[in-house]
């Protein structure tokens, strides 16, 4: 089956303790990226990756890091995690990051720091 | 700078009544895509259409249809006879064609349909 793989679903942090939410895509796609979710704001981009070792800052990217070491994985980095990261996150994939095919998207974090 | 508003926060109905969710966007660029998501209470993103700025068609799938205008800037999604398995929140989303890689997604509107 198709589908972008996060783990995990549900995670609570303290403040500082470094994380990080794996993403993964079985469907060949060379265009990952990363989102969040906050109430009233929808999704905002975080991280994007054109392809391996391709990366680019989106709207939001302060207090994250990336990496694209293999074109099925694309994990999101937290160092040091603070409560105003608190949030719902998605890691989606495409055919292209040209936004003609659409975007896959994984079930979602739910990240709680506290 | 783009920009996506679903003026609509939240959108009560009762079954079988017709429900029209508003998108509306600014962009001053000549070619993009948009696309509609429904978010469940599960919690996923479910692709719904994608639209593309040439393409001014409006589309039907079952009780789904579309409606672009690009003299208003807006791209409107009707569900006819809702359905309570409707019930989630729909995002309208605008990325500009070739090269910016990074979608400007709307606030989002939650449909909640009773019974």
């Amino acid at each position: 089956e198709a589908q972008v793989t996060q783990n995990p679903r549900y995670l609570i942090t303290v403040t500082g303790k470094k994380l990080t939410v794996t993403c993964s895509q079985n469907m060949n796609h060379e265009y990952m990226s990363w989102y969040r979710q906050d109430p009233g704001l929808g999704l905002r981009q975080i991280y994007y990756s054109m392809n391996v070792e391709v990366t680019d800052k989106g709207d939001v990217p302060e207090g994250y890091k990336v990496s694209r070491k293999e074109k099925r994985n694309f994990p999101l980095i937290l160092e040091s995690p603070s409560p105003n990261q608190t949030s719902l996150y998605f890691c989606a994939s495409s055919i292209s990051g040209q936004g003609n095919y659409g975007y896959t998207f994984g079930s979602g974090t739910r990240l709680t720091v506290v | 700078a783009q920009k996506v508003t679903q003026a609509q926060t939240e959108i009560s109905v009762v079954e079988k009544e017709d429900v029209t969710l508003d998108c509306v966007y600014e962009t001053r660029d000549t070619t993009y895509y948009l696309f509609w998501y429904k978010q469940p209470p599960s919690g996923e993103l479910v692709f719904l259409i994608r639209r593309n700025s040439f393409d001014e068609q409006n589309e039907i799938s079952g009780r789904y249809s579309w409606n672009f205008q690009k003299s208003t800037s807006s791209f409107n999604f009707t569900i006819t006879a809702s359905q309570v398995v409707d019930s989630a929140v729909y995002f309208c989303a605008l990325i500009k064609a070739g090269g910016s890689y990074i979608p400007t997604f709307g606030r989002g509107t939650s449909l909640i349909v009773h019974p």
